[in-house]
């Protein structure tokens, strides 16, 4: 099956400072989506992005589908913003069996 | 609010219990998920409903039995569980599956731990 990889594994940031996160994937994608997992358990889609660039305040994320990888930027990090980031994959099937398969994630601590 | 509620949020039952895991959605979808999160593990998709039939089955053992009544409610019957199927058990729903499937949307999940 299709594998999905993220990187770093781990990052600790000051708060206010920059990061990109990394997935990596094995295949071609149909579907590619981020989640942020807050430290309380709760998965929340922050892209769907298969292709292209898209922004949401101080989240932005691309994906250079030719190439199989995907970014997220954090800009002006907060505390709020710690967590486990992950990224989900959909690659081309003729089989029918449409599912995404996750990363391990990538645990980001924003100290104050 | 995330739309995708689940209770409970917190489970304890031991290995000869029978117990039922229930999700709800707000959002008017037509799929609905139930994902396994164990510790130092991806998330694993276990079962998929589509408009009400079940469309994904991943070798999951029958002692997780899901039933999907309606496309707003997702149940996950649990029955004879080991200890190792201790996890964060995650219902989610997207208002279409299939390929590109649209964004998924999660619920707070029940974390279970069987003893």
């Amino acid at each position: 099956g299709i594998q999905v990889e993220q990187s770093p594994p781990d990052l600790i940031l000051q708060e206010g400072a920059n990061s990109t996160l990394r997935c990596n994937f094995s295949d071609s994608v149909n579907n590619l989506q981020w989640f942020h997992q807050n430290p309380w358990g709760q998965l929340i889609n922050l892209f769907y992005i298969p292709s292209g660039t898209k922004q949401n305040g101080r989240l932005s994320a691309t994906t250079v589908a030719t190439e199989r990888y995907s970014l997220l930027y954090i800009s002006s990090s907060q505390t709020t913003d710690s967590g486990v980031y992950f990224c989900a994959v959909e690659p081309y099937s003729g089989a029918g069996s449409y599912q995404l398969t996750f990363g391990k994630g990538t645990k980001l601590s924003v100290i104050p | 609010e995330t739309g995708v509620t689940q209770t409970p949020r917190h489970l304890v039952m031991g290995m000869t219990n029978k117990k039922s895991l229930k999700c709800e959605q707000h959002l008017g979808h037509n799929a609905m998920y139930w994902y396994k999160q164990s510790a130092k593990k991806p998330l694993e998709l276990m079962f998929v409903y589509s408009l009400e039939e079940r469309v994904e089955n991943n070798s999951v053992p029958s002692r997780f039995s899901p039933e999907c009544p309606n496309s707003s409610h997702l149940f996950l019957h649990l029955h004879t569980l080991q200890p190792e199927d201790s996890a964060l058990y995650l219902c989610a729903s997207s208002q279409d599956w299939g390929q590109g499937t649209s964004p998924l949307h999660f619920g707070n999940g029940t974390r279970l731990t069987v003893t």
